[in-house]
């Protein structure tokens, strides 16, 4: 069965710190990947995705940037924190080819001081 | 722009009461919409609706999509404390990657 996992499971950043989230999934292949991030008081919005390794989507333009540099891995990434960039992170994937449910990591909670 | 509105933001009710939650959409090149559970982290899937009028069940949990009023209502009946958690609401696009547009979710509390 697929499992997903993403750490840390908290972090708290001082603001201009850089950041790293990895996510990753074991028990299938060639799949679609996603980073959301959940404000208070907000929805799910969904960041970045990837159809294939190297392959990014961005939807919302802003100081984080994402990359697959394995079939499996998903890493959020920033050079320099904002308060603003304090939320809840999930990371998702979806079987290529399959329909079009999307399962989700466990999230890490980022908290920028 | 891509709309998912879900109502009441928030709900508290007594363990055994029937609730339903309610979701509206405004999607060009609508496909699906999905339910969630999200209780302390993950959003854990609960119903996938492509079709009008055809009721998806899961014990007490039931939903239902109408495609020509754009909207989808998720039913708990008899609930318990367990049922506390936030419901999400999510729609898929035909174009693009299957990318989920969410509404901010209804917050359930159901207090023994």
């Amino acid at each position: 069965s697929q499992t997903i996992h993403q750490w840390p499971a908290t972090l708290v950043q001082p603001v201009g710190s850089p950041l790293s989230l990895e996510c990753t999934v074991e028990g299938t292949s060639n799949p679609n990947l996603y980073w959301y991030r959940q404000a208070a008081g907000r929805g799910l919005q969904l960041l970045f995705y990837s159809v294939g390794i190297g392959q990014i989507s961005s939807e919302v333009p802003q100081n984080l940037s994402a990359s697959r540099p394995q079939d499996r891995q998903f890493i959020l990434s920033s050079k320099k924190l904002l308060l603003s960039d304090s939320g809840f992170y999930l990371c998702a994937w979806r079987q290529q080819g399959a329909q079009e449910t999307q399962y989700f990591g466990p999230g890490t909670r980022l908290l920028v001081l | 722009e891509d709309k998912v509105v879900q109502s009441p933001l928030s709900l508290v009710v007594h363990e055994g009461d029937t609730v339903t939650l309610n979701c509206s959409y405004e999607v060009t090149n609508f496909r699906s919409l999905l339910w969630y559970k999200q209780e302390k982290k993950a959003p854990t899937f609960l119903f996938m609706l492509t079709s009008s009028g055809i009721e998806k069940k899961s014990g007490r949990l039931s939903s239902i999509l109408d495609k020509k009023e754009l909207f989808s209502i998720l039913n708990i009946t008899a609930t318990q404390t367990g049922d506390s958690a936030i419901y999400l609401c999510a729609v898929v696009k035909r174009a693009g990657s299957y990318q989920l547009t969410f509404g901010k979710g209804t917050k359930l509390s159901v207090i023994p």
